[in-house]
């Protein structure tokens, strides 16, 4: 089945600095990749996807690349916010795991005012 | 945050009892999905359900037993043969499967600790 791997488990940044996470799938596959944000004692929510036809995607801060070929997605925020800190998940769907997510391991972002 | 509930919020249990956890959504959607999270090992998946009357096991479905009788509902047992059962459980739910790009859409949670 498919594996994702995600690192740094942990990512201290200063306000107004950028942050990256990266993560890697085991499944050439696999087609889909999401990214969650939970905050403290709530639900995850979807903050941004890409399909594996498209190999960056944007949305205001918020950018996420796929490398097929090395089996790689990243999520990039740009001027990073206080309010930005939380878990962040990747996930990867398709392939063998075809109908389900399989997610990684999560990032503790902390944004220094 | 409506659309996908789960209750209760907070769940005590003593050891050798089962317990059901509740998880209703009025989205409309096929696939149903249980994970248990736990500090530091991120989403587990236990077992999910693309469509009525059908489910297949996660990664970690030992101690646990679900159904899947109504489009709205997926309640998940969490079973004495589950071993440390104490974590934070999530469900979710999606319009179809993920591979096709469909958003899972994720309940509150519940906190099961077992006294």
């Amino acid at each position: 089945g498919e594996n994702v791997e995600q690192h740094p488990s942990t990512l201290s940044v200063q306000e107004g600095d950028s942050a990256v996470i990266k993560c890697t799938y085991s499944d050439s596959a696999s087609n889909y990749f999401p990214w969650y944000k939970q905050e403290l004692g709530k639900r995850p929510q979807l903050i941004i996807d890409i399909r594996s036809n498209v190999g960056e995607k944007k949305d205001q801060r918020i950018a996420v690349t796929l490398n097929k070929t090395a089996k790689h997605f990243s999520l990039h925020i740009t001027e990073t916010q206080p309010e930005d800190s939380a878990v962040y998940f990747c996930a990867a769907a398709g392939g063998t795991s075809y109908g389900k997510l399989t997610f990684g391991q999560g990032t503790i972002l902390t944004v220094h005012p | 945050d409506g659309g996908i509930t789960q209750s209760p919020k907070y769940l005590f249990r003593k050891e050798g009892q089962n317990v059901t956890l509740s998880c209703e959504q009025n989205l409309n959607h096929d696939a149903m999905y249980w994970y248990r999270q736990d500090p530091g090992q991120g989403l587990r998946l236990i077992y999910y359900s693309q469509i009525v009357n059908d489910f297949q096991k996660g990664d970690i479905a030992e101690g646990y037993s679900v159904s899947r009788e109504k489009k709205e509902s997926f309640p998940l047992t969490v079973t004495s043969a589950q071993k440390n059962p104490t974590a934070f459980y999530l469900c979710a739910s999606s319009k179809g499967p993920n591979s096709s790009g469909n958003e899972q859409f994720f309940g509150p949670g519940t906190r099961l600790t077992v006294l």
